[in-house]
Parts: C-alpha cells; structure tokens; sequence
C-alpha cells in the first residue's frame, strides 16, 4: 500500500504571495492532518479534515487555510506569506476515529524569501 | 493546555549501548501515545503505538512504556547501532490532534 504523499517536496515563495501544498493520504484514510515544523517551535498541529470537513483547528492565524476532497485528498494554503512561514510541513493521515495511528508523509520544506 | 517534555534533547552513546529516552505529558486524558523517528530533513516515521489502556509495545530493538497517571513514557533501545541516529519524538492524541515534544537527538557512534 503506497504511503502519503506529499506535493510540492520544496517551494520557494516570496513575502506577501500566497502557496498551496497537496497531501494524498493512505488509499481508505479518511482523516488528514497536517502540522508545521520550525527549529523554535518544533512541531505543532495546524488542522484536520474528515470527510471533507474541518474537525479540528490549531492556533494558528486565518492565514492558514485548508480543505478536503471527496477522494480524501486534501490541500493546505498560506495567503500572504510571513518570513516566519518558512518551515517543513507535514501531513499525516489515519482511518479516521480518535486513538487511530497517524502515518506522516515526507513533507514540503516552504522557504519564504 | 497538554504539555509534552522530552528529556534529554540530545544524547551520544557508543555502538552497543542500551538506552532510554524519555517523555512527560502534563495531562493523563490522553488517546495513545506515539513514538517517532525523524531523520534530518525528512518526516516522521511512527514506530510504536501504545493505546492509553496498554502498558508498553514492543518492535524488535523498541520498547515503548506508558504510566499514564505519572504522565510518563520511556523508549527503550536495546544494542544501539550508528543507523539508530536519528531524532525521536513522542506525541500524545487528546482527540485528533497530536501534541509534540521537542525531541531528543541520538548519535550512536561506531
């Protein structure tokens, strides 16, 4: 069974643009999260979609934005991107009820110049 | 607000050695707790799974323990090898979110 993916794997934006990051899960998960990494904060959970909705939401600003397709895929974008938005990011997907193991994919290094 | 601590953030041991890396969780409503490997620049890994109603795991060279009302977890690795660095981190699910440590580095030298 092929693992989550992750598209772009690396992205170079410039301040103030805006990026949108692909995640497609596990084939039959049907919850994907997703979390930024930074060296200061480590790593830290931004949201997560079931069924095509938004269950739960980190806190982070309405910058970050995501959804979640029919097919369970699911994209993150960042609007007006921050210097501070640099960072590895990760998506993650279970079967969907709490308690489930969460499987990571490889991630997309963002670098905001 | 869930708070999770890994103790040490870094650590050097020789081939062979036998260790333990720990990881505090300040509350004990928890899921599971998972246990990660992340090598540098890339994602995580999931190595063991212990469900809030179980003790430890085990995977060949890995045993996880869970104390969930201590608030604890230990990784214990038996005859570390050189391809065991890497940097581990422990998670706790509350619901659908996982909440971080901040790792502990591990260098086995040869």
């Amino acid at each position: 069974k092929a693992g989550v993916t992750q598209t772009p794997r690396y992205l170079i934006k410039t301040r103030g643009q805006q990026v949108t990051l692909s995640c497609s899960p596990i084939s039959g998960h049907r919850s994907v999260s997703w979390y930024q990494q930074t060296p200061g904060q480590g790593l830290q959970f931004l949201f997560e979609y079931f069924s095509e909705t938004q269950r739960n939401k980190g806190n982070f600003p309405g910058r970050f934005s995501g959804r979640q397709f029919s097919n369970s895929r699911s994209e993150m974008n960042v609007s007006t991107l921050e210097l501070g938005d640099s960072a590895l990011y990760l998506c993650a997907s279970s079967l969907g009820d709490r308690g489930y193991e969460q499987y990571f994919g490889p991630g997309t290094r963002l670098t905001v110049t | 607000k869930q708070e999770v601590t890994q103790i040490p953030a870094a650590l050097s041991v020789p081939e062979g050695e036998n260790l333990v890396l720990n990881c505090s969780f300040t509350d004990s409503a928890i899921y599971n707790l998972q246990w990660f490997r992340q090598d540098p620049g890339k994602g995580l890994t999931s190595l063991l799974l212990i469900q809030s109603s179980q003790r430890e795991q085990t995977s060949g060279r890995l045993n996880a323990s869970l104390d969930k009302s201590s608030g604890r977890s230990t990784l214990y690795i038996a005859a570390s090898q050189p391809g065991d660095s890497a940097t581990y981190l422990c998670a706790v699910s509350a619901g659908t979110a996982l909440i971080f440590g901040k790792g502990t580095t591990l260098s086995v030298s040869s």
